[in-house]
């Protein structure tokens, strides 16, 4: 069975402009997460989302938005993006208590 | 702030060792999860401990729980170069993943 997916791989982009990051969980979850990890820390939760529905949402700015699609696969925007939104991005899904991780979205801000 | 604390920030050992880390964290939780991260790529589950468990194996690895001095450690028995890795415990508040909590990791250096 694949994994979670995440597309792209890699990301460069410029202050001010906005993101579009994507997600296909493993078949059959219905939870998707989303995390940032900033280089040499852990990562931090974004948001959560289960049946199309937020359930849960970390301390970030309203600046990222994220929705959860009829197939379950998910999408996670961020406007306006700044030199500290440089990060990587991870995606999990999960159906209960273990959540799996995609190999993440290296976004570059310059 | 985070939930979870891993101790030590950086380990080294030779191959063959056996590397521990420790982990700790501040509220109650429903589960405790290991994850392993190899040069900043996706995280890797190695093993769910639930808050109602003491102790876990998985191959070469061992998870002990002890919920009222509110810590962890992962054991990693004779380990390998391959084991070089960040290590990070993660904490859940309920059984779906919501209130997920990452500590800052572990890295482990397993030296040829």
């Amino acid at each position: 069975d694949a994994g979670v997916t995440q597309s792209p791989t890699h990301l460069i982009k410029t202050r001010g402009q906005q993101v579009t990051l994507r997600c296909s969980p493993i078949s059959g979850h219905k939870s998707v997460s989303w995390y940032q990890q900033v280089l040499g820390q852990g990562p931090q939760f974004i948001f959560q989302y289960y049946e199309k529905e937020e359930r849960g949402r970390g301390n970030f700015p309203d600046r990222f938005s994220a929705r959860q699609f009829p197939n379950y696969s998910s999408e996670l925007n961020v406007n306006a993006l700044l030199l500290g939104d440089s990060a990587l991005y991870l995606c999990a899904s999960s159906t209960y208590n273990e959540q799996f991780f995609g190999p993440g979205t290296r976004l570059t801000v310059l | 702030s985070q939930q979870g604390e891993e101790d030590p920030q950086a380990l080294s050992i030779q191959e063959g060792e056996n590397a521990t880390m420790n982990c700790s964290y501040k509220t109650s939780i429903n589960n405790l999860q290991w994850y392993r991260q190899n040069s900043g790529r996706g995280l890797v589950h190695l093993i769910l401990i639930r808050s109602n468990e003491r102790e876990k194996h998985s191959g070469r690895l061992r998870v002990t729980l002890d919920t009222s001095k509110k810590s962890s450690s992962l054991l990693i028995t004779a380990s390998r170069a391959a084991d070089t890795a960040s290590y990070f415990c993660a904490t859940g508040t309920d059984n779906y993943g919501q209130n997920f909590v990452f500590g800052p990791g572990t890295r482990l250096s397993v030296l040829p």
